[in-house]
């Protein structure tokens, strides 16, 4: 069975700590693994899709990166601002782009 | 930029009350879904749209059905509401399936409330 599994649920930093969320996946078979940055009460926002493994990409304080079987995102230097919810989904049919998605980790940085 | 625009942020429906959710792209994304988000749940998937006129059941079709007249524009039809219906629903959109590209952006949310 496909499954997209995010750890930690919850994370909490201070300003400027550095650190890493992780997604891990067992799919039959990859067709990109998508970042997304979800406010509360808005809908999730789109960062960064990942294809193969090696991949990187990365945008001001966030770079994400894939291997067979997981994906980190990391966080550099996070401001208060980063606070949020960050959801991995994969996406494993050609035909329908039907994503799977993890449960999110939730960040927060405290001034 | 894309933009994928649902037509009611906040709803207050009745039990038993037949809903209609809008979504219009602006992409000419061939991909359309409906997506409920519940705490401790995370984002599931109703039913998607990869044509129009096209369908297929995602993972809790139960209850809903939907419809895509035009290219643009997917919709979401709770027949009789209930209360376990109260949730956020996600619309979204994509294009068809290629080597790269194949975003699939959000909408803002509809949060239901059925009482």
């Amino acid at each position: 069975e496909d499954q997209v599994t995010q750890s930690p649920e919850a994370l909490r930093l201070q300003e400027g700590e550095s650190s890493s969320l992780n997604c891990s996946y067992t799919v039959s078979g990859l067709r990109g693994l998508f970042w997304y940055r979800q406010d509360p009460g808005k809908g999730p926002e789109f960062l960064f899709t990942l294809y193969s493994a090696g991949e990187e990409k990365e945008k001001e304080r966030l770079k994400a990166t894939l291997t067979k079987k997981e994906s980190f995102l990391h966080i550099t230097a996070p401001k208060p601002e980063d606070s949020a919810t960050y959801l991995c989904a994969v996406r494993v049919s050609s035909n329908t782009g039907k994503l799977i998605f993890g449960q999110g980790t939730t960040l927060q940085v405290k001034p | 930029d894309v933009k994928v625009t649902q037509s009611s942020r906040y709803l207050v429906k009745r039990t038993g009350e037949k809903v209609f959710l809008e979504c219009v792209q602006d992409m000419d994304h061939e991909n359309m879904f409906w997506y409920r988000q519940d705490p401790g749940l995370g984002l599931r998937l109703i039913y998607f749209s990869y044509d129009v006129k096209m369908k297929e059941k995602g993972d809790i079709p139960e209850g809903y059905s939907v419809s895509r007249e035009k290219k643009e524009r997917f919709s979401l039809i709770l027949e009789s509401a209930s209360t376990n219906q109260t949730s956020m629903y996600l619309c979204a959109s994509s294009p068809a399936y290629r080597l790269s590209g194949n975003t699939i952006y959000f909408g803002e949310g509809s949060w239901l409330t059925v009482v």
